[in-house]
């Protein structure tokens, strides 16, 4: 069983479009988030939720709207893809809000190649 | 914020020991972490140490933090290929995690 799922793994879209990335937990965790990692390999949180509360939104353009129907889902949707948001997108959870020594959980990511 | 700084590249002989290294600026994290990426994968938490303690050993891996020097590293013994990947220590930020760049450990036979 995997514990942190995304879909789709890949996604190749033209600049403009609207794309969505989905994310679910089957850990029973409160608090989950989404991480862009760029071509160099950096990783930087985009957002994240507890219990279906918007926790953090770390400076993201509002073109990019998570959504949290449930505690076990967190979506992305990016509207006005642009060549800069091609990236590898991640999922993660945990049982906290990160400042317990609990530890984060990752989905296998999303490469999202915008032409 | 939170700066947290690795270097990008280490390369190491199947066999021997590596070590990599982590500095920080803010020393307010209880817990700091190392976590591994392989190729195509999420990342997958490999440690952490308690932010009172000096060493954590557990297995081939050997946590040392010194908080003086806001310094983390983190030893692999006897290094297999296997352990290549790239390695991100973490500090724990306002209600986040605040990553490194990355340490990719390349093995050569």
């Amino acid at each position: 069983d995997t514990a942190v799922s995304q879909t789709p793994k890949y996604l190749v879209t033209q600049m403009g479009n609207d794309k969505s990335i989905k994310c679910e937990q089957n850990l029973g965790h409160d608090t989950m988030y989404w991480y862009k990692q760029d071509s160099k390999k950096f990783l930087k949180i985009m957002f994240s939720y507890n219990n279906k509360e918007l926790i953090i939104n770390e400076t993201v353009p509002n073109r990019f709207s998570p959504k949290s129907p449930d505690k076990a889902h967190l979506n992305l949707h990016i509207n006005s893809l642009e060549l800069g948001d091609s990236a590898v997108y991640f999922c993660a959870s945990s049982q906290a809000g990160g400042g317990a020594g609990n530890e984060q959980f990752f989905g296998p990511g999303t490469r999202l190649t915008v032409l | 914020g939170e700066d947290v700084e690795q270097s990008l590249f280490l390369s190491v002989r199947e066999g021997d020991s590596s070590v990599i290294n982590c500095t920080y600026t803010d020393s307010s994290s209880t817990y700091l972490y190392w976590y591994k990426q392989e190729p195509g994968a999420g990342l997958q938490l490999l440690t952490y140490i308690f932010s009172n303690m000096d060493m954590k050993q557990d297995q081939r891996l050997t946590v040392l933090l010194n908080k003086k020097d806001k310094h983390l590293s983190l030893r692999i013994a006897d290094t297999q290929t296997g352990d290549s990947a790239i390695y991100f220590c973490a500090l724990e930020g306002a209600q986040k995690l605040v990553f490194g760049q990355g340490t990719r450990l390349t093995i050569n036979p």
